[in-house]
């Protein structure tokens, strides 16, 4: 197993635009996270997948952040119509449900809105 | 919500130096995990330790989830070890969902 994978690895665009990232979690985890982290901060949760069913989107920064995990394998977190403020590291961890539940993450995909 | 602050905010060492990192939460937690941040972003895992010791190697954890604290100690430091050390937990309240509450880190630098 080669761990949890995103890409692309970086991403830049011009304000206005609108990006997607994907992950794929490790094959056997079925949970999946989506985390932003910025300068000088630690991750911040955005949502969360168990198999293919979204059970938290409240931390969704604006409508104009979505999540899909169609088969609840791999996930792809979109942004529409970015703005300079949505800079930032965007990481992905999976999870397995147990009684020491440890989550592992992505590399991340680093994002600079021009 | 849970609060997470890590201390101190910045650490200096010398190669071959210990030192200890402090984690302190304000409430209950079922999930305690500490990551190291290396300089090109990848998180890595450290310890899952919501309760008691753990030890790998040059490193050990210890949390005393009575208190609300966690310590994460380094000994004879390597420059392999700068980076960014992060506490992060889970609330232990009905409705939590598994995600994760981060500090704002540690930052290592280890001289040669």
């Amino acid at each position: 197993d080669t761990g949890v994978s995103q890409d692309p690895r970086h991403k830049i665009t011009k304000r206005g635009q609108n990006v997607t990232f994907r992950c794929d979690p490790i094959s056997e985890h079925n949970r999946l996270y989506w985390y932003r982290q910025t300068l000088g901060q630690g991750p911040e949760f955005l949502t969360y997948f168990q198999n293919e069913a979204q059970l938290e989107k409240s931390r969704l920064l604006s409508d104009r952040f979505s999540a899909e995990r169609p088969k609840g394998s791999f996930s792809t977190l979109e942004i529409q119509r970015t703005e300079q403020g949505d800079s930032a590291m965007y990481l992905c961890a999976s999870s397995q449900p147990s009684a020491q539940e440890t989550q592992y993450f992505g590399p991340g995909t680093r994002l600079l809105v021009l | 919500g849970i609060q997470v602050e890590q201390s101190p905010p910045d650490l200096i060492l010398q190669e071959g130096a210990n030192s200890t990192l402090r984690c302190n939460f304000s409430d209950s937690v079922n999930n305690l995990q500490w990551f190291h941040q290396n300089p090109w972003g990848q998180l890595i895992n450290l310890f899952y330790i919501p309760s008691g010791t753990k030890q790998n190697g040059r490193l050990s954890a210890t949390t005393v989830a009575t208190e609300r604290y966690s310590l994460l100690y380094i000994s004879s430091s390597q420059t392999t070890d700068s980076g960014v050390y992060f506490c992060a937990v889970d609330a232990d309240y009905g409705g939590s969902q598994g995600n994760l509450i981060f500090g704002k880190g540690t930052k290592l630098s280890v001289k040669p």
